[in-house]
Order: C-alpha cells, then sequence, then structure tokens
C-alpha cells in the first residue's frame, strides 16, 4: 500500500515479557517517527530517525524501550520486560524530509501516521 | 504539564453550522501548528497547519487562526459536515521546545459530533 503500515495491530502481552512493533513507512520517506497514545491522551513523542540515524530518542520513557531502523527504512520499537503502564496505541509516522517543518511549511514537511499497534500488558 | 493544551474534550455542532476547535500552548518556542483529524481504529491525518510567520490559513472549509500574544490557536470548519464527526487533535512544534523537539507536542484531543 502507500501508506504507512504497523504490525501488529493488536499486541497482548504479560506483564515481564519482551514485545516488538514494528513499522512499514511510506518508501523513499527520510524521517520516521515514534508515538505513544495513552487512553484520553494525545500522542507522546518517543523517538525520531533520519535515515538510520537515531537523532532523537528523548521521549523514550525508560531503558527497558528500544528502537531502531538499521536499513533507513522499516523500523522496530522493542519493549522490553513489559509493565502495565506501556499499555498505549503505538503510532509510527514518517515524513518525506529531515527533522523539523519549516516555516514556510509544505506538504514534504507533512507526518503521515499508521493506524497504530494497540499494546495492552496483562 | 502540557504544553499544549485542548480544553474542551468534546463539542457538539449541528450539520451546516460552523465548528471552532480552540487550542491554547504555554512554551513560546513553538513556532508551527498542526491540526490532525483521526477516526478511531486509524491514525492521525494531517488537516491544516499555519506557521508563526501567519495569523491566519485557510484551505476550503477549513481555517486555522494563530493569536501569538495569546498563545492560542482555534480551528473552524464551515459548514459541518457528518463526515467531520472525529477526534481533532493540536499539535505544535518548536526550535528548542525541549524534549521531543524533532516530534510533534500534542494536546489531548477535542471529539467533534456533528448532529444531522
Amino acid at each position: 500500500g502507500a501508506g504507512v503500515s504497523q504490525s501488529p495491530r493488536y499486541k497482548v502481552a504479560k506483564r515481564g515479557q519482551d514485545v516488538a512493533l514494528r513499522c512499514d513507512p511510506i518508501s523513499g520517506h527520510v524521517s520516521l517517527f515514534w508515538y505513544q497514545q495513552a487512553l484520553g491522551q494525545g500522542p507522546e513523542f518517543l523517538t525520531y530517525f533520519q535515515n538510520e540515524a537515531q537523532l532523537d530518542k528523548s521521549g523514550l520513557p525508560s531503558d527497558r524501550f528500544f528502537a531502531e531502523r538499521p536499513e533507513g527504512s522499516v523500523s522496530t520499537l522493542k519493549i522490553q520486560r513489559t509493565q502495565q503502564e506501556d499499555s498505549a496505541v503505538y503510532l509510527c509516522a514518517s515524513s518525506l524530509v529531515g527533522r523539523r517543518p519549516n516555516l514556510a511549511g509544505g506538504p514534504e514537511d507533512e507526518q503521515f501516521f499508521g493506524p497504530g499497534t494497540r499494546l495492552t500488558v496483562l | 504539564d502540557q504544553q499544549v493544551k485542548q480544553n474542551s474534550p468534546s463539542l457538539s455542532v449541528q450539520e451546516g453550522r460552523i465548528s471552532i476547535l480552540n487550542c491554547d500552548y504555554t512554551n513560546s518556542m513553538f513556532d508551527y501548528f498542526l491540526w490532525y483529524k483521526k477516526y478511531p481504529a486509524e491514525g492521525p491525518t494531517f488537516l491544516i497547519s499555519i506557521s508563526s510567520i501567519k495569523d491566519k490559513n485557510e484551505d476550503g472549509r477549513f481555517t486555522v487562526f494563530l493569536n501569538k500574544s495569546a498563545k492560542h490557536l482555534s480551528l473552524h470548519i464551515v459548514p459541518s459536515q457528518p463526515g467531520d464527526s472525529a477526534v481533532y487533535f493540536c499539535a505544535a512544534s518548536g526550535r528548542d521546545s525541549g524534549g521531543g523537539a524533532d516530534g510533534l507536542t500534542f494536546g489531548k484531543g477535542t471529539h467533534l459530533i456533528i448532529q444531522p
């Protein structure tokens, strides 16, 4: 498809289990973002890649969270030893260009979001 | 500490009337603002944006107004249509806006319900 895809769409994990969430961005998009959306909240930034380089991981809540994009396309968000507070929808977004939107704005700055992976930790 | 605030969790508007969604922000380093629309079980979809060098941006039925002195922006939808029923997120980006400077900072969203 032409959009951002994520898998699995739903994941149920037992507390303490490791999980891996996959994101396939739009082909050719340089930037890739991960966000966490808790119930009733807006998405919160986790980490940012420009091609294969992870330029910002300031939003990762703990060292149990790890993200990679080894070939500059597909990205995986891994959560080790899941806790109940990790339950959320994890959204991936990609954009054509790098880093922040410029002040002029334009379609190349737009972040395209995938449908998300809903993670439930029991 | 919510840097982007949408104080109305929901809003109900009659079809054909104007919908006005509001958003306030606290971080003066934000210089680019966006509105996203989200349907259930889907990811947010970009709707319209505005940079801090403007005070208005219009795209069809959608207009975004920015009042920098009040740190306030609003989204106007005229006329409102049933397909506009969704959750609307306000988001902001800034050169040095702290954590997540490369990502967007979102509000909690407003659920817009268009009644026939």
